[in-house]
């Protein structure tokens, strides 16, 4: 598996507040980089998804921003919500190569 | 699509006996994936196949452990002989390309 750092591994935010989630890959042939959320009981699902060719994707509350010459990707949920308390993966991808990063269990407190 | 199915959805067996779990993809998908969650070791990938051959197998714990893909719709794991620490919640996922992962519903080994 390639390495990638994800983190932090928990993280507790206040309700209406950004939650913030990173993830640092060091293989430069990742060309998909998704986000994953599971909730219990689940298999993990996609929830946001960024090509290489763009910095930034929103979809609804949640954002990626993504730095390539950094080698590193984030999720931003805004307005985060207790019903966001799951657990996120980073997941980058490239041909043959598939990783998974080691979760963050993310709180959202009212 | 039904999804990616996994079968069976709970398995009880005591330490020592063989275990087998199955997967079918879903239709069209080319990659197929085997994860392994507990609570300490979080979510591990496995194995995974391209067109049915295996391109990754680092993951696999140990020689108890074998993944097969006698086709583009079946996969199994098999554990031989199972040992209590290989209890866990054990995923299948198929994708197509390098695109989104679909997860099945998982099967929950419990090994005694």
């Amino acid at each position: 598996q390639q390495q990638v750092k994800q983190s932090p591994q928990s993280l507790i935010v206040q309700k209406g507040g950004i939650s913030i989630i990173n993830c640092a890959y060091e293989n430069t042939a990742f060309d998909y980089f998704p986000w994953y959320q599971q909730f219990p009981g689940k298999g993990p699902a996609l929830l946001i998804a960024i090509r290489p060719d763009v910095s930034e994707k929103k979809e609804g509350r949640f954002t990626i921003s993504f730095n390539k010459s950094a080698k590193q990707f984030s999720l931003h949920i805004m307005d985060s919500q207790p019903g966001d308390s799951v657990t996120y993966f980073c997941a980058p991808r490239g041909y043959q190569k598939v990783t998974f990063g080691t979760g963050t269990k993310l709180q959202v407190i009212p | 699509d039904a999804g990616v199915i996994q079968s069976p959805r709970h398995e009880v067996t005591e330490m020592g006996q063989e275990v087998t779990l199955r997967c079918k993809p879903i239709s069209g998908h080319d990659y197929l994936f085997w994860y392994r969650q507990t609570m300490m070791r979080g979510l591990e990938l496995l194995i995974y196949f391209n067109n049915n051959v295996p391109i990754d197998d680092s993951g696999m714990p140990e020689d108890r452990f074998s993944a097969k893909m006698p086709n583009a719709s079946f996969s199994t794991l098999k554990i031989q002989p199972s040992e209590p620490r290989d209890s866990a919640v054990y995923f299948c996922a198929s994708s197509f390309f390098i695109n989104e992962q679909f997860f099945g519903p998982g099967t929950r080994l419990t090994v005694l």
